[in-house]
């Protein structure tokens, strides 16, 4: 079955960059995300890539997919106190609804 | 645009009773909804697959006789946990799909999510 991994807790700087890995295991895995959740809140979608893709690029958000290795990060450029999160990858196939998620990195910006 | 709101937001209820937690699309009409279940420092577990108007599709190992699911409208979803005990004690999440929005990229909005406390 599908298994989405990530570490469990990053800690930087204000203003450095952040990156953000997660690896899964589904080759057939079309689309990847990454959500982020605040504190006592739902999940919010940062940014998704498909799998046929190698770099998407968003203002501050950098995602770059490593389709062979099966690893996906997210960087966060000049991170700000507001970044502080759960950041949870995730990946879903073609013509299946179902999204898989994984447990989460929690990012703790120091002022 | 694309709001997910649930309500009750916090819910503290004995053990023994039913507990009614309301998914609303506010801006959009979404056929499709989704119940995910967190644990602390844990990933969202996927509870069960609602569309309007037909039975819900239940994840394996989530019993549905618990977890009763229904989706009467293109707006509303809910979710009743019955017979509550502590172990049922979590954050409920839903998360609904615009049915605007055609194509593989399932964007889920999600709501805020409920905390449920069973005493």
């Amino acid at each position: 079955g599908e298994d989405v991994e990530q570490s469990l807790f990053l800690s930087v700087r204000e203003g450095d960059s952040s990156v953000i890995n997660c690896t899964y295991t589904d080759s057939s895995s079309t689309y990847l995300y990454w959500y982020k959740q605040e504190p006592g809140a739902g999940l919010q979608l940062l940014t998704y890539i498909f799998s046929n893709m190698d770099m998407k690029q968003d203002q501050r958000l950098t995602v770059l997919l490593n389709k062979k290795d099966k690893h996906l990060s997210l960087r966060i450029a000049d991170t700000q106190t507001g970044d502080s999160a759960i950041y949870f990858c995730a990946e879903s196939i073609e013509g299946d609804q179902k999204v898989t998620f994984g447990i989460g990195t929690k990012l703790q910006v120091i002022p | 645009g694309a709001v997910v709101s649930q309500h009750p937001s916090r819910v503290i209820c004995k053990s023994g009773t039913s507990v009614k937690i309301e998914c609303r699309s506010l801006d959009f009409q979404a056929t499709t909804m989704f119940w995910y279940r967190q644990f602390p420092k844990q990933s969202l577990m996927l509870m069960a697959t609602s569309n309007e108007g037909s039975k819900a599709t239940y994840e394996q190992g989530v019993e549905k006789d618990k977890f009763l699911i229904n989706h009467a409208s293109l707006t509303l979803s809910t979710l009743t946990v019955t017979s509550a005990h502590p172990e049922d004690s979590s954050f409920y999440i839903c998360s609904a799909r615009d049915r605007t929005r055609t194509g593989g990229v399932y964007e889920q909005y999600f709501g805020p999510g409920t905390r449920l406390t069973v005493t």
